[in-house]
Order: structure tokens, then sequence, then C-alpha cells
């Protein structure tokens, strides 16, 4: 099965603290690999994709595929920042993306003030 | 430029019933997918679609329908609701996977 695992369902930081969320994922293919964020109530929204490199609001993300991780960081955290926190990735089948996605079961991030 | 929208954003059911969540996009995607979202398991693919009248089963398709007849246009039936199904659920569209999904607002769904 190609899992994605995110391993605090909680996280908890202060405002200006350093944050990262984790993500780790099966398979060793080329994944598709994107953090998305929920705001309270709201619909999922795209934070970032692997494939851009980019940075969105002041987050990054590096693909480790060695560790088959793809951690959500910020150097300097705001309390703008609580949301939920979904990693997903592209399953594939048969070395194909059909433009699904496996979610993990998300980060509770809390930013205090 | 809708994006995705799904209507109703809220409903609620009696076991038994069946009704049909509605979901458009009018971005000319070619990907569209459901899913649910349930407390501490994230969320879970019910059915998706590469394309018009080309659908396919996710992770949990039981009691799920799903029609692609048009590109805009991805609606999921619901045949006979359960207490199970409380859920929220989501439709997402993509113009190509790794670009990303879009996704809607959400529809609140309580089976009683």
């Amino acid at each position: 099965a190609q899992r994605v695992t995110q391993p605090e369902k909680l996280l908890s930081v202060f405002k200006g603290a350093p944050v990262e969320l984790k993500c780790n994922y099966s398979y060793s293919g080329s994944p598709e690999l994107f953090w998305y964020v929920q705001y309270s109530r709201q619909r999922l929204q795209l934070l970032l994709r692997h494939i851009s490199r980019e940075s969105i609001k002041g987050f990054t993300a590096d693909l480790n595929k060695g560790e088959t991780s793809f951690h959500l960081k910020k150097p300097f955290a705001q309390e703008e920042d609580s949301a939920m926190y979904y990693c997903a990735r592209g399953v594939y089948a048969g070395g194909t993306s059909y433009g699904k996605l496996t979610f993990g079961q998300g980060t509770i991030l809390t930013v205090h003030p | 430029n809708a994006g995705v929208t799904q209507t109703p954003k809220f409903q609620v059911l009696k076991t038994g019933q069946s009704m049909t969540l509605q979901c458009a996009q009018d971005m000319n995607h070619e990907y569209m997918s459901w899913y649910r979202q349930d407390p501490g398991m994230g969320l879970r693919l019910i059915h998706y679609s590469v394309g018009a009248g080309i659908t396919d089963q996710g992770e949990v398709p039981n009691g799920y329908n799903v029609s692609r007849s048009t590109t805009e246009d991805f609606p999921l039936r619901l045949l006979s609701a359960a207490p199970s199904q409380t859920s929220v659920y989501f439709c997402a569209s993509s113009y190509r996977p790794p670009y990303g999904y879009t996704f809607g607002s959400g529809t609140r769904l309580t089976v009683v």
C-alpha cells in the first residue's frame, strides 16, 4: 500500500519559534508530493508541491528520497499559521499517476502568542 | 471563475434515504475526485475520474456511485444512507496531477 505518515497529530509552538511538520511516505518511485492546509472549517488549500520548490507564506518543504520524507518547515511561526496541515502524495499504478491522492492523517498546528 | 462548487453545504438524512452531492468546476479540469474527511483518518478517496465518461473506485467506494457525463460535473450519489456515512465530503479537481488539486468548500452530511 502507498502510505503517507504524519507522526504528530498535534503540534504546539510559540510565535516566532521554528516549526517542522513531519511527513514520511512509502514507495520508492518518483512521488508527487504536496502539503495542503485547512483553516478552521474551510476548504483545503494547496500550500506547496514538491515539483515547484517554492516558498509559500514562509513555508518550505524539501523532498528527501533517501529518507522518503517531505517535511514542512517554517523558521518563524505566526499565529495565523494555526491550522490543520495534510501531507499528500500522488498514487501510482503501473508507473502511471491517475490523479489520485493519498493523505496523511493530518497535524493540527497551534501557534501560541 | 468560481473554481470548484459543491452543493449543498449541509445535509441531514435519515437512514435509508438516498441523495446526490453535487460538484461542478469551471476550470476545464480533466481530473476530479471525491474524498471524505473523518476525524483522525485524514481524507480518504471515494471515487475519481480522469475525464468525461471515465470513473473508477478509490479506497472507500462502498455505498457510493458516481458518473461523469460532462467535464464540468461529477456528482456523488449515496444509494441508501447509513450512519457510517456521516462525514464531510470534499470534491476536488486538477488540470494535471503533479500540479495539485483544487478543493471545494465541502458538504457536511449527517445521517441519523
